[in-house]
C-alpha cells in the first residue's frame, strides 16, 4: 500500500517557470525523500529531509516538511526541459522505504 | 565508483515460466531492496536484504523470492509467471545506518523490464 500521495498527478508548465509538487503521507516518519525518474529509467535521489527539519535547499530545489499536516512540498525553480520527469516522494514505514505514485512533470519549450 | 547494475535490462517470457533477475550493488553497500513498478500500482516494495538475510518483505505472493550472496549481489526470482507480473523491476542499494535501520538514500539501477506474454 502507498504511504505517500503526490499531488498533482501531472503538471505541465512553461520553461523558466517554477514547479511545485506536494506529498501527503499517513503515519509518522523519520525522514522524507524526493526522487526523480526519467522515462523508463531508474530513480535518482534528489533530497532527504529529516522529521526535525522544516526546509531544505539543494541547487534549484527547495523542500519543505510540515509534520503536523503530514505533508511535504518540492519546489523546482527556473524549470528547464531536462526537468521533465516523474517525481516521487518516499517515506520510511516499518523500516521500509515506501514510494508514492508520483507527479509527472512536463516542461514546455 | 560503479553504480548499481541490473541484468538483464529487457526480457520476454511466457506465462508459467520463471525468471531470475540479478542486481550488483554499489561497492560497500550491504543493503539491497527490490521494487516492482507498474503503471497501475506504481512502485511496490518487494523485499530487502542485508548481509544475506531478508530483513523486510512486501505484500507479494510466495512466487516472488530473492536472495543475497556474501558479496552483497542479489537475485530475485519469479516462478509461474502471470501476465500481471509484466513490470519494471528495480533494485536499489544503500548503506545501512543506525544499527541497521535502512532509512537513508537509495541508489537505483536502471531496472529490468519484464514482459510476460
Amino acid at each position: 500500500s502507498q504511504q505517500g500521495e503526490e499531488d498533482p498527478q501531472a503538471l505541465s508548465i512553461q520553461e523558466g517557470e517554477n514547479a511545485t509538487m506536494n506529498c501527503s503521507y499517513k503515519t509518522s516518519i523519520n525522514n522524507l525523500q524526493w526522487y526523480r525518474q526519467n522515462s523508463g529509467r531508474g530513480l535518482v535521489h534528489l533530497i532527504l529531509i529529516r522529521s526535525n527539519e522544516r526546509e531544505k535547499h539543494s541547487g534549484r530545489l527547495r523542500v519543505t516538511l510540515d509534520t503536523s499536516k503530514k505533508s511535504s512540498s518540492l519546489l523546482i525553480t527556473a524549470s528547464r526541459a531536462a526537468d521533465t520527469a516523474s517525481y516521487f516522494c518516499a517515506t520510511d514505514r516499518d523500516d521500509k522505504i515506501i514510494f508514492g505514485k508520483g507527479t509527472r512533470l512536463h516542461i514546455l519549450p | 565508483k560503479a553504480g548499481v547494475t541490473q541484468t538483464p535490462r529487457y526480457l520476454i517470457k511466457t506465462r508459467g515460466q520463471q525468471v531470475t533477475l540479478s542486481c550488483s550493488p554499489i561497492s560497500g553497500h550491504r543493503s539491497v531492496s527490490w521494487y516492482q513498478q507498474t503503471p497501475g500500482q506504481g512502485l511496490q516494495f518487494l523485499f530487502e536484504y542485508f548481509s544475506e538475510t531478508q530483513r523486510n518483505k512486501g505484500n507479494f505472493p510466495g512466487r516472488f523470492s530473492g536472495r543475497q550472496f556474501s558479496n552483497s549481489r542479489s537475485e530475485m526470482n519469479v516462478s509461474t509467471l502471470e501476465l500481471g507480473d509484466s513490470a519494471l523491476y528495480l533494485c536499489a542499494s544503500s548503506l545501512a545506518q543506525r544499527g541497521g535501520l535502512n532509512t537513508g538514500e537509495l541508489f537505483f539501477g536502471e531496472g529490468s523490464r519484464l514482459t510476460v506474454l
